[in-house]
């Protein structure tokens, strides 16, 4: 079974500077897929990064970056020049690419709140 | 606006209710998930549909069913409801996990009184 793991609940963070998000997988699988996603107080659900899990170079995104250590089962989201339209709720997801089976498990997520 | 249309946005009921949520996958996505968001379990997978055949099954209860038409619009049905029943429920929409993830709908928020 899949476990995902976001070990902080919330944090703030000064406008402008970066804000790093932790996540750690658990899987017996070799070929997965990580996701984070992004919820705003209104509710959506707003992808915002994904590393495949035999990429070899970590995923960017404008100001998003995923540091993907594979060997620790890392995925941590990197958010630089934090934005207070950033404040938000960050979820670490992952799905393992077998079959048609994508389904995606959650973390419980971390709610940022960047402060002026 | 991602393409996933989810109806009706709000729903509030009374316990022992049942209720239809509807989900229209984005065009040219074939596999419908739905995942229910709540406060003490967080969001959790619920069912898969693809191309109109249920391709996995998580966390769903026996109250509750789901189905995807022809059209590939999908309905997710919730029966007997219970105040824990009370969720944010999400469709999303994928033709296969890329690097442009899936697409979720905006919500369906059920409150159940």
């Amino acid at each position: 079974a899949q476990k995902i793991t976001q070990t902080q609940p919330g944090m703030f963070v000064q406008e402008k500077e970066a804000v790093t998000l932790d996540c750690t997988y658990d899987t017996s699988d070799q070929s997965y897929g990580l996701f984070w996603y992004k919820q705003p107080s209104s509710g959506e659900m707003i992808f915002l990064i994904y590393q495949g899990s035999y990429d070899e170079q970590n995923a960017t995104e404008g100001r998003y970056s995923l540091n993907f250590q594979k060997a620790r089962k890392s995925a941590n989201l990197v958010i630089s020049a934090s934005q207070l339209g950033d404040s938000a709720m960050y979820f670490c997801a992952m799905t393992h690419e077998r079959s048609n089976d994508y389904k995606l498990s959650f973390g419980a997520g971390t709610t940022v709140t960047v402060r002026a | 606006d991602s393409g996933v249309t989810q109806t009706p946005k709000h729903l509030i009921t009374a316990t022992g209710q049942r209720v239809t949520l509807r989900c229209s996958p984005r065009s040219g996505d074939l596999s419908v998930y739905w995942y229910q968001q709540s406060l003490d379990q967080g969001l959790q997978f619920l069912i898969q549909y693809y191309n109109g055949e249920e391709r996995a099954k998580g966390n769903i209860l026996e109250r509750f069913s789901a189905q995807q038409f022809p059209d590939l619009h999908s309905e997710l049905n919730l029966s007997s409801l219970e105040l824990g029943d009370s969720a944010l429920y999400f469709c999303a929409s994928s033709v296969a996990p890329d690097s442009y993830g899936y697409t979720f709908g905006s919500g369906t928020r059920l409150t159940v009184v």
